[in-house]
């Protein structure tokens, strides 16, 4: 089945550094999302990207989908304390199915 | 105000029980979602159901059981079954036609089986 793979899992940076984290799809995706789920909270939807090459910025946030749409990141520029988190890719395979794969998360914690 | 309710937030069980998890949406939502989350291991869909009456098996069904009588509710069954039920149990919804397609969460259930 299709499985969606994130790295790193972790990732400790001072404040004001960057972030990125990398999201892995088995299989070729429509599209993909990105959500972040704050330390005790629930998943919050971010952004969805579509198509081929795809770059979307959201502020300090630059979200980037492959052109061969297996593959997707996320950049923080210049982390905040509001940024600590978990943050997880989504891929749906298909048009039409509306089953998601979460990716594994990578978990952001800063130092102040 | 719109959004979707779980409950309870924390619930804890004997070993060979099974238990009832709630979910409520009125966001009038074609499509509803359950996730099991452990640490370390993201989130893993259990069933989901597109439309009322109906309802698919997601990767991890085993050990648990849904239904769909109604558009807003969509109640997951932990059964004994479940050989390591312990988690946090998230719904979600979608509204399938729009275009972002976006998951919308509840504050989850955390079961606690001991």
């Amino acid at each position: 089945g299709q499985q969606v793979m994130q790295i790193p899992q972790y990732q400790h940076v001072q404040e004001g550094e960057d972030f990125t984290t990398y999201c892995n799809s088995s299989t070729t995706l429509s599209n993909i999302q990105w959500y972040k789920q704050r330390p005790g909270g629930h998943p919050v939807f971010l952004i969805q990207l579509v198509k081929s090459g795809e770059v979307k910025k959201q502020k300090r946030l630059t979200f980037q989908f492959g052109e061969a749409k297996k593959n997707s990141s996320l950049h923080i520029t210049a982390t905040q304390t509001t940024d600590v988190g978990t943050y997880f890719c989504a891929g749906r395979s298909n048009f039409g199915n509306e089953k998601l794969t979460f990716g594994t998360g990578t978990r952001l914690t800063i130092i102040p | 105000d719109g959004g979707i309710t779980q409950s309870p937030k924390y619930l804890f069980r004997k070993e060979g029980q099974n238990v009832t998890l709630s979910c409520e949406q009125n966001l009038n939502h074609d499509a509803m979602y359950w996730y099991r989350q452990d640490p370390g291991q993201g989130l893993r869909l259990i069933y989901y159901s597109q439309i009322v009456n109906d309802f698919q098996k997601g990767d991890i069904a085993e050990g648990y059981s849904v239904s769909r009588e109604k558009k807003e509710s969509f109640p997951l069954t932990v059964t004994s079954a479940q050989k390591n039920p312990t988690a946090f149990y998230l719904c979600a919804s979608t509204q399938i036609y729009l275009t972002g397609h976006e998951q919308f969460f509840g504050p989850g259930t955390r079961l606690t089986v001991l």
